[in-house]
């Protein structure tokens, strides 16, 4: 089973500025990587599948990024909308999917 | 409007079971592997199950593996997942999810994330 891991666990960061969300696989899972965001009383939402193409509808200020075993999500122009936790997913080595442990965006 | 809609969930006691619904509508059901994703409170998400879109390759995590089941019947748009020897660690919200991926001609699957969720069931197994 492929571990995914998040860091940090929690982000403290300031509207208008740029957050930056890593999730490392314990083995590679080449770009097979999705990224959802999740508030509160809600069901998670794809923002980013393939480690890099937007979901339909996500504005541009979230972008992902890497391949292998590194992996990154840039939201850039925080908006109040974004404070949330976020989930990385490997989709590579299935089953079972796997999801890394969150990273809770929260302002500063 | 694309819609999953789970229904089901309550209140079971350990070794009880349940079974899950997830109806979808506003797309081709029949097109799509379904997944179920579930969540403890104030935990992460955990994959529990997928079905594929014919219902002819179905997986399991270990977690649940022998205790849960997968079905599906496209002529009613629908997916079910029965629980049975319920314990207290499947206490969690339960979603089902849509993958857009598809299976090529040698067997491999490309998935393209979860990107229709229903609202989630919450499942609560306690004495």
């Amino acid at each position: 089973e492929i571990v995914m891991t998040q860091s940090p666990v929690t982000l403290s960061v300031s509207p208008g500025e740029r957050a930056t969300l890593s999730c490392r696989a314990s083995q590679s899972v080449s770009s097979n990587l999705a990224w959802y965001q999740q508030k509160p009383g809600q069901a998670p939402r794809l923002l980013i599948y393939g480690a890099s193409a937007r979901a339909t509808g996500i504005p541009a200020r979230f972008s992902g990024s890497g391949s292998g075993t590194e992996f990154t999500l840039t939201i850039s122009n925080l908006q109040s909308e974004d404070f949330a936790v976020y989930y990385c997913q490997q989709y590579n080595n299935w089953p079972p999917v796997t999801f890394g442990q969150g990273t809770k965006l929260e302002i500063k | 409007e694309v819609q999953l809609v789970e229904s089901g969930g309550g209140l079971v006691q350990p070794g009880g079971s349940l079974r899950l619904s997830c109806a979808a509508s506003g797309f081709t059901f029949s097109d799509y592997k379904i997944n179920w994703v579930r969540q403890a409170p104030g935990k992460g998400l955990e994959w529990v199950s997928d079905i594929s879109s014919r219902g002819l390759k179905i997986y399991y995590a270990d977690s649940v593996k022998g205790r849960f089941t997968s079905s599906r019947d496209n002529a009613k748009n629908s997916v079910f997942l029965q629980m049975t020897s319920l314990r207290a660690e499947d206490t969690a919200v339960y979603y089902c999810a849509r993958d857009p991926g598809y299976y090529d001609s040698s067997g491999y699957y490309y998935s393209y994330g979860l990107d229709v969720w229903g609202q989630g069931t919450t499942v609560t197994v306690s004495s």
